[in-house]
């Protein structure tokens, strides 16, 4: 089976836009989970999605939002980006069998200027 | 909430070595899952191990083996016959098996050095 795929792989922004981020998670899986990744942060849970449907949320802006589509892709959409926006967003998803157990994709590093 | 800790920042260990990450936890909850991710310089997150909480035997796969010590919430990693392919950033992860707010919880990382 093929992996999470995450698109783009790298972006630049600039202060004030919006920027979308993609992932497809493996074939069958239902649920996909977003996080933002930083040096000083580590990893931190934005959402998760699961049919469609956000499942949970993390502590995060209103800034950040995301959705999921029938086939599971999910995008997750930054607006007003902030310098400390800047990290690398990573997706996981996971199967309704093991739900328990994410598969990480290989991220989105997102710069913002 | 639930918190994972990883009190080492960074770890070394020579090639054929055996090494050991610390973690522990905080939670309230009985029934709940921990994992160990290396995530190695600009590549994929690679998940190593699981344990689940109900499981008094402590998981292995292949090298990598765990210490689970529900009572003590600890969860350590042991890297036998560490290999230069280890060298790593390893993340501790607990997720709860309840349904509402069980989003996976990380520590900070410990970098894995292993020298030739």
């Amino acid at each position: 089976k093929a992996g999470v795929t995450q698109t783009p792989r790298y972006l630049i922004k600039t202060r004030g836009q919006q920027v979308t981020l993609s992932c497809s998670p493996i074939s069958g899986h239902r649920s996909v989970s977003w996080y933002q990744q930083t040096p000083g942060q580590g990893l931190q849970f934005l959402f998760e999605y699961f049919s469609e449907t956000q499942r949970n949320k993390g502590n995060f802006p209103g800034r950040f939002s995301g959705r999921q589509f029938s086939n599971s892709r999910s995008e997750m959409n930054v607006s007003t980006l902030e310098l400390g926006d800047s990290a690398l967003y990573l997706c996981a998803s996971s199967s309704s069998q093991g739900w328990y157990e994410q598969y990480f994709g290989p991220g989105t590093r997102l710069t913002v200027t | 909430a639930q918190t994972v800790t990883q009190s080492q920042p960074e770890m070394s260990v020579q090639e054929a070595e055996t090494v050991t990450l610390s973690c522990t936890y905080d939670t309230s909850e009985s029934d709940y899952y921990l994992f160990w991710y290396k995530q190695p310089p600009s590549r994929q997150m690679i998940l190593v191990i699981r344990q689940e909480a109900y499981k008094q035997q402590n998981a292995t796969e292949n090298r990598f083996s765990v210490n689970f010590q529900k009572a003590a919430k600890s969860f350590s990693l042991k890297i036998s016959d560490s290999q230069l392919g280890d060298a790593a950033m390893y993340f501790c992860a607990y997720r709860s098996d309840y349904y509402n707010n069980n989003d996976m919880r990380f520590g900070a990382g410990t970098r894995l050095t292993v020298k030739p």
